[in-house]
């Protein structure tokens, strides 16, 4: 069953607007992870959030945690034609001796040059 | 440079046949993952490995999927015999547990398209 929802399903911009992508999930958290995926392509790591983290920068990505709504939320500051792919968000809810992540559906953005 | 390698890339079949797709994980690292991902049912995990023992395949039909790992540089996924509603992209994912989070480093995947 799916842990994370992303929100927007779907979120087309315009080259050097911010973009900004939200995710929900269910349970308790040790972290929660986002990922790129380029059409064609395996899904690639972007950044990781633990749950006693509140925000997490890497370069352009701004990434937020509110454990108390379970929600987090993904910000692309000027966006790029190259940002052009699926992101999704991927929960690691797993105990001692689990290793699983639990991934959302996703958030497709296109950026128009 | 350290990555996930998957083959075949594409694979075209008919309905009935055996499928074999074969993932080598980054080296070093002792879980593996097989995923399906589908337009609908977005990213679904199969199964998992650590240290080339099962450790989890509830996510796959059992009747027809089957998963190995006959030594650390090599995972199977065997569908058998394949059926049309199997066509999807296949990822494997390898990652090591205890480093930092959970991370995963996913292949690019085989593209099935069962007829």
């Amino acid at each position: 069953s799916q842990q994370g929802e992303e929100d927007p399903q779907a979120l087309s911009i315009q080259e050097g607007e911010n973009a900004t992508m939200n995710c929900s999930y269910k349970t308790s958290i040790n972290n929660l992870q986002w990922y790129r995926q380029n059409s064609g392509r395996g899904l690639v790591h972007l950044i990781l959030i633990r749950s006693n983290e509140r925000e997490k920068h890497s370069g352009r990505l701004r990434v937020t945690l509110d454990t108390s709504k379970k929600s987090s939320s993904l910000l692309i500051t000027a966006s790029r034609a190259a940002d052009t792919a699926s992101y999704f968000c991927a929960t690691d809810a797993s105990g001692a001796g689990s290793y699983q992540l639990t991934f959302g559906k996703g958030t497709k953005l296109s950026v128009i040059p | 440079d350290a990555r996930v390698t998957q083959t075949p890339r594409h694979k075209v079949t008919e309905m009935g046949q055996e499928v074999t797709m074969r993932c080598q994980p980054i080296l070093g690292h002792n879980t593996v993952f097989w995923y399906r991902q589908t337009m609908m049912q977005g990213l679904e995990l199969l199964a998992y490995f650590r240290n080339r023992a099962p450790l989890d395949d509830s996510g796959m039909p059992k009747d027809r999927f089957s998963a190995e790992m006959p030594d650390a540089t090599l995972a199977t996924l065997k569908i058998q015999p394949s059926e049309p509603r199997d066509s999807a992209v296949y990822f494997c994912a390898s990652g090591l547990r205890g480093g930092v989070g959970n991370i995963q480093y996913f292949g690019a995947g085989t593209r099935l398209s069962v007829l």
